[in-house]
């Protein structure tokens, strides 16, 4: 149950688009598809971004876009904008009923 | 809207005990598998445990396995977590979640538990 692994830290200036990586192992990330992305602002509650790897909640900006290739997962915000300027986790079943996050990412726009 | 009011957090001391709770509203309660994770101070979210939606089926990270037990009452629309031996890497804010398609959805600021002497 390691935590997965992002960047600590990826920024971007208005109008750009990031990507944030998500890198697990074949027992969670890379064996279901069952990835989701969370955007937290803190001393609120988490918003779930992405699920099942790439689908979107209704509500959430298509400027939000989940992929995944082998055991690792990504996470792409394009048009960035002042408002997606936060914390991002992953999250991954990892098998017998069990998550993982990741280590976040702090996105910082410029 | 989904409304999850977390509480019961506090201040305890190392190797006591605390139950934390959570009501849920705006939504079918018993059909959605539910979990509780959390965030140390500085740190990361963790998934803490979660229960399926009649209470058969329980799974804990490692790290709480033994010291606490998830349940819920879905005549109160409601999740709790007891806590127990708690130790000083315990202290975090406690979010519960509604579980579907294998992501979380959070409604709720948390619950704060200190766990110090």
């Amino acid at each position: 149950q390691s935590a997965l692994t992002q960047p600590a830290s990826v920024s971007g200036s208005p109008g750009q688009s990031i990507t944030i990586s998500c890198t697990g192992t074949s027992s969670d990330v890379g064996g279901w598809n069952f990835v989701s992305w969370y955007q937290h602002h803190p001393g609120t509650a988490p918003k779930l971004m992405v699920y099942e790897d790439s689908k979107r909640p209704s509500g959430v900006s298509d400027r939000f876009s989940g992929s995944k290739s082998g055991n690792t997962a990504s996470l792409t915000i394009s048009g960035l904008q002042a408002e997606d300027e936060a914390d991002y986790y992953c999250c991954s079943f990892a098998g017998s009923g069990t998550y993982v996050f990741g280590t976040g990412t702090r996105v910082t726009v410029l | 809207e989904v409304q999850l009011v977390e509480s019961g957090g506090g201040l305890v001391q190392p190797g006591g005990s605390l139950r934390l709770s959570c009501a849920a509203s705006g939504f079918t309660f018993s059909i959605y598998w539910m979990s509780w994770v959390r965030q140390a101070p500085g740190k990361g979210l963790e998934w803490v445990a979660n229960i399926n939606q009649v209470g058969s089926e329980k799974n804990y990270v490692d790290s709480v396995t033994g010291r606490f037990t998830i349940s819920r009452d879905n005549a109160k629309n409601s999740l709790y977590l007891q806590m127990s031996s708690l130790r000083a890497e315990d202290t975090a804010v406690y979010y519960c979640g509604r579980h579907p398609n294998s992501a979380f959805d959070f409604g709720g600021q948390g619950t704060l538990v200190t766990v110090s002497s």
